[in-house]
């Protein structure tokens, strides 16, 4: 069955230093998205990308934050300079998009980020 | 979106049923009823998803009531691996962004 896959499992990085969090989505799926989870809190969405641009983001995506998709497989997470409270368990998803109905997202089993 | 309102949290034993209810009486016509589960701190796995009509595949079945304000997640057989958060989500149909917003969801405990 296919699957979202991302890398690395476990990132820890020193506060201040940029990470950037890979993921390979369903090959046929058009629709990416981040979204994260702090330890013990629900899960957010962070931004969503179609078309070699974002269609959608959210308070959390602030100017620290971008994303992109480098080649015809892989989709980044970039942040540029890490900060404490950025620790976090990160999750890639992907969607088809069948006519007018934007199908089931499915998720990665994510990157865990630990900022220290 | 509309929003939605589950129990904490729910038990049940194996082999059993697990019935999981979901309220979201304001949602508009054109929203579907999504459900999620999350196993630990696994990615969020899609289940179902309905739009009015009861809905079934191979991991569960939906029941949407015919106002729609409500819907129950029947896993027929919970087996101990289906301990997990539970998520019932309504987001728009056709929506060109797939922005799930999740609350707390259930917690089910399958017992032995």
């Amino acid at each position: 069955e296919p699957e979202v896959t991302q890398t690395p499992s476990h990132q820890v990085t020193q506060m201040g230093q940029e990470v950037i969090l890979r993921c390979v989505p369903i090959s046929n799926h058009l629709y990416f998205y981040w979204y994260r989870q702090i330890l013990g809190q629900k899960v957010e969405f962070l931004v969503s990308f179609y078309n070699n641009e974002i269609s959608e983001k959210s308070e959390i995506f602030d100017d620290q934050f971008s994303v992109e998709r480098p080649d015809g497989s892989n989709f980044t997470l970039k942040i540029r300079s890490t900060k404490l409270e950025d620790s976090a368990m990160y999750f890639c998803a992907s969607s088809e998009y069948r006519g007018r109905l934007n199908t089931e997202a499915f998720f990665g089993q994510g990157t865990r980020l630990t900022v220290v | 979106d509309a929003k939605t309102t589950q129990p904490t949290s729910m038990d049940c034993a194996e082999g059993r049923a697990a019935n999981l209810p979901c309220n979201h009486s304001t949602i508009s016509g054109n929203e579907y009823v999504y459900w999620y589960r999350q196993i630990h701190s696994q990615g969020p796995q899609y289940i179902i998803h309905g739009l009015k009509n009861n809905e079934t595949n191979e991991m569960a079945s939906l029941i949407i009531t015919e106002d729609r304000k409500s819907s129950t997640l029947i896993l027929p057989h919970a087996t101990l691996r289906d301990t997990a958060v539970y998520y019932c989500i309504v987001r728009v149909a056709g929506d060109s962004s797939y922005k799930l917003i999740f609350g707390s969801g259930t917690r089910l405990l399958v017992r032995p």
